[in-house]
């Protein structure tokens, strides 16, 4: 059972311009909601992460905007640039044995073109 | 500092061999959890440890994997009669503490089972 759903599978933005990947769940469990971002052969890194009780965050280009009550969550990418060509992965948060287990989305392959 | 760091980056085996893949967390970060990477399952929970208690298996996909953590550090997780569809990359990942939600990860090991 997917309990994140993540789209597009792919994205190809213009240099400068906005990418945009949608994220919805299901669990009213989960309780932080992190993006991550890869390049080929390294392993995932945190990007930004978000509360459920704000709806939105900013660090730099890079923007959550999250809606508690439709359980969706986005990540904006502004003035997007050649080296944000990764793929992206939204994920939730959820408790596991006092840890916090991470489910993750399908992921989004998004490529920068000049 | 030093990040996560994963040995061996690459491991090619038989299908039947048993297989030991190590994880050195951050320092100081008593959390540790490792997830598996494949294209079919993309990226899933496997197993969580918190310094010296007993772990969380709950994602353990069958008897054949195992883990342990000496010392409250160092991990190793052990698959037993490797099959073909435990190709993967093993992803581990570390928290600074119980229930800390930022998850840092190692750059992986990418196992394939010929």
């Amino acid at each position: 059972q997917q309990q994140v759903k993540q789209s597009p599978q792919s994205l190809i933005v213009q240099k400068g311009g906005i990418s945009i990947i949608n994220c919805a769940y299901e669990n009213t469990a989960f309780d932080y909601f992190p993006w991550y971002q890869q390049f080929p052969g390294k392993g995932p890194a945190l990007l930004i992460a978000i509360r459920p009780d704000v709806s939105e965050k900013k660090e730099g280009r890079f923007t959550i905007s999250f809606n508690k009550s439709a359980k969706q969550f986005s990540l904006h990418i502004m003035d997007s640039q050649p080296g944000d060509s990764a793929t992206y992965f939204c994920a939730a948060s959820s408790k596991t044995g006092g840890g916090n287990k991470l489910t993750f989305g399908t992921g989004t392959q998004l490529k920068v073109e000049l | 500092g030093a990040g996560v760091s994963q040995s061996p980056s690459n491991k090619v085996t038989e299908k039947g061999k048993d297989v030991e893949l190590r994880c050195d967390p951050i320092s100081g970060h008593t959390a540790l959890y490792w997830y598996r990477q494949s294209l079919g399952q993309g990226l899933e929970f496997l197993i969580y440890f918190q310094g010296n208690s007993a772990p969380d298996k709950s994602g353990l996909p069958s008897d054949r994997f195992s883990a342990e953590r000496t010392g409250g550090s160092v991990s190793t997780l052990t698959i037993q009669r490797t099959q073909q569809e435990d190709s993967a990359v093993y992803l581990c990942a570390s928290s600074i503490r119980q229930g800390a939600y930022e998850q840092y990860f190692g750059p992986g090991t990418r196992l394939t089972v010929t």
